[in-house]
């Protein structure tokens, strides 16, 4: 059964300082693994996409990894900010028929002042 | 703004009452979605349309009923709904369904609570 668990469910860190999020999935055949970010009372926008012949990708002060052969991605946030504080879903993608998507139950993340 | 509105922003309602809502997209797609986001849980996929016809329904119960009169607008219609229904109701759409390289964009959802 294809699956896609992050760690941790939840995350306090203090203004400024730096955090790594957690994806691990068991979806194969694998094609790629999307990060979104949900604000508070919002929809989720993606911020980054995996494929597999990709191991690092940033954007702005995100930063996504990937290793395939483990099947696990990471996504760290430098230099967090109060307006980072929002839910982070990690959704894998299937290379199979139709090409399914998995999601994540997501990292909620505090940034506190 | 992600293209995509839903309204209403959040909805009350008694297991009785019939409601609907209501989703469009600005961005030119041939693909809307619905799906149930609720509190400590994956999102879960609902319905998907191609192109105005409905390609997919996850197993669904019959007392959520999605209608798409073209590919701007996506309807679910609620009625019956139980206490265990409440939940985040998120619209998506993308270009294609289940391109590899597709991505959702997402309405900001309605927040449905049944009494």
């Amino acid at each position: 059964k294809n699956q896609v668990e992050q760690s941790p469910q939840s995350l306090i860190i203090l203004e400024g300082k730096n955090c790594t999020l957690q994806c691990n999935y068991t979806v194969s055949p694998f094609s790629n693994l999307r990060w979104y970010k949900q604000d508070t009372g919002r929809g989720p926008v993606s911020l980054t996409i995996m494929t597999f012949s990709e191991n690092t990708k940033s954007n702005g002060r995100y930063t996504a990894t990937l290793d395939a052969d483990t099947k696990q991605s990471s996504l760290h946030i430098t230099a967090s900010q109060l307006s980072d504080s929002a839910s982070y879903i990690c959704v894998v993608r299937g290379n199979n028929a139709g090409n399914m998507l998995t999601f994540g139950g997501g990292t909620r993340l505090m940034v506190k002042p | 703004e992600t293209g995509v509105t839903q309204t209403p922003r959040h909805l009350v309602m008694g297991m009785t009452n019939k409601k609907s809502l209501k989703c469009e997209q600005h961005l030119g797609h041939n693909a809307m979605y619905w799906y149930k986001q609720s509190a400590k849980k994956p999102l879960e996929l609902m319905f998907v349309y191609s192109l105005e016809e409905r390609v997919e329904n996850n197993s669904v119960p019959s007392r959520f009923s999605p209608e798409c009169p073209n590919s701007s607008h996506l309807f679910l219609h609620l009625h019956t709904l139980q206490p265990e229904d409440s939940a985040l109701y998120l619209c998506a759409s993308s270009q294609g369904v289940n391109r590899h390289d597709g991505v959702l964009f997402f309405g900001s959802g309605t927040q449905l609570s049944v009494l």
